[in-house]
C-alpha cells in the first residue's frame, strides 16, 4: 500500500521560502512513469497544480506557469522522497498543499495535507 | 489552458436519490478525465480515472461516462457517507493537471 508522508513548517514569513517534503513508502520515487505532484488548495483558486518530478531515462520537472519562476521540485532517491520549494512567498500562497501520486493521469495517492500560511 | 468547469456548484439530495454532476472541458480532452471526492479537512480521495475506471475500493454506485469535452458523475443510489464536493480533473495536458471548481453534495 502506497503512502506519503508530508512534513514541513505551518508558518512563513512573507518574501520567504515555504518548503514541504513528501516521504514516500511502497513505492520508488524513480519508478518510470510515476509521475510525482504537489498540488495546492485554497478558498480563492481552488484546486491548483503546482509542478511535478518524474523519471524516465532522466529526470524531468514541469511547472505551472503561475509559479514558474518561484518553483522548484526535488526528488531524492537515498530518502526516496521529493520535495517542494516555493520562493518569495506572499500572503496568496497561503493554501493548503498537498503532494500526490500520479498515474494513468490522475493523481490515484495523496498525502495527508499541509496547512501553510504565510503570514509576519 | 485547459479549463474545467463543474456544474450544477451544489445539489441537495437526499438518501437513496441517483446524483448526477457534469464536467466541461474547453478543448477535446479524450477521455483523460478523472474524479474525487472531498470531505472537510481530508485529502481528496480519487473515485475515477480515465473517465469511467474506477479506482480501487470505490463502490459501484459510482460511476463515470463521457468522451471529448462532456463528462459525467452518477451516483446511483446516495449514501450518507457520499455528502461530500466532488471534483473533475483533466489529464489530457499531462503532465500539468487542470481541476474543475468543485460540485458540493448538500443533504436535502
Amino acid at each position: 500500500q502506497v503512502q506519503l508522508q508530508q512534513s514541513g513548517p505551518g508558518l512563513v514569513k512573507p518574501s520567504q521560502t515555504l518548503s514541504l517534503t513528501c516521504v514516500i513508502s511502497g513505492d520508488s520515487v524513480s519508478r518510470n512513469s510515476i509521475a510525482w505532484n504537489w498540488i495546492r488548495q485554497s478558498p480563492s483558486r481552488g484546486l491548483e497544480w503546482l509542478g511535478v518530478t518524474y523519471y524516465t531515462s532522466q529526470w524531468i520537472n514541469v511547472y505551472a506557469e503561475s509559479v514558474e519562476s518561484r518553483i522548484s521540485i526535488n526528488p531524492d532517491t537515498s530518502k526516496n522522497q521529493f520535495s517542494l520549494q516555493l520562493n518569495s512567498v506572499t500572503p496568496e500562497d497561503t493554501a493548503v498543499y498537498f503532494c500526490g501520486r500520479g498515474s494513468y493521469r490522475a493523481v490515484d495517492v495523496w498525502g495527508q495535507g499541509t496547512t501553510v500560511t504565510v503570514s509576519s | 489552458d485547459i479549463q474545467m468547469t463543474q456544474s450544477p456548484s451544489s445539489v441537495s439530495a437526499s438518501v437513496g436519490d441517483r446524483v448526477t454532476i457534469t464536467c466541461r472541458a474547453s478543448q477535446d480532452i479524450s477521455t483523460w478525465l478523472a474524479w474525487y471526492q472531498q470531505k472537510p479537512g481530508k485529502a481528496p480521495r480519487p473515485l475515477i480515472y480515465a473517465a469511467s475506471t474506477l479506482q480501487s475500493g470505490v463502490p459501484s454506485r459510482f460511476s463515470g461516462s463521457g468522451s471529448g469535452t462532456d463528462f459525467t458523475l452518477t451516483i446511483s443510489s446516495l449514501q450518507p457517507e457520499d455528502f461530500a464536493t466532488y471534483y473533475c480533473q483533466q489529464g489530457n495536458s499531462f503532465p500539468r493537471f487542470t481541476f474543475g471548481g468543485g460540485t458540493k453534495v448538500e443533504i436535502k
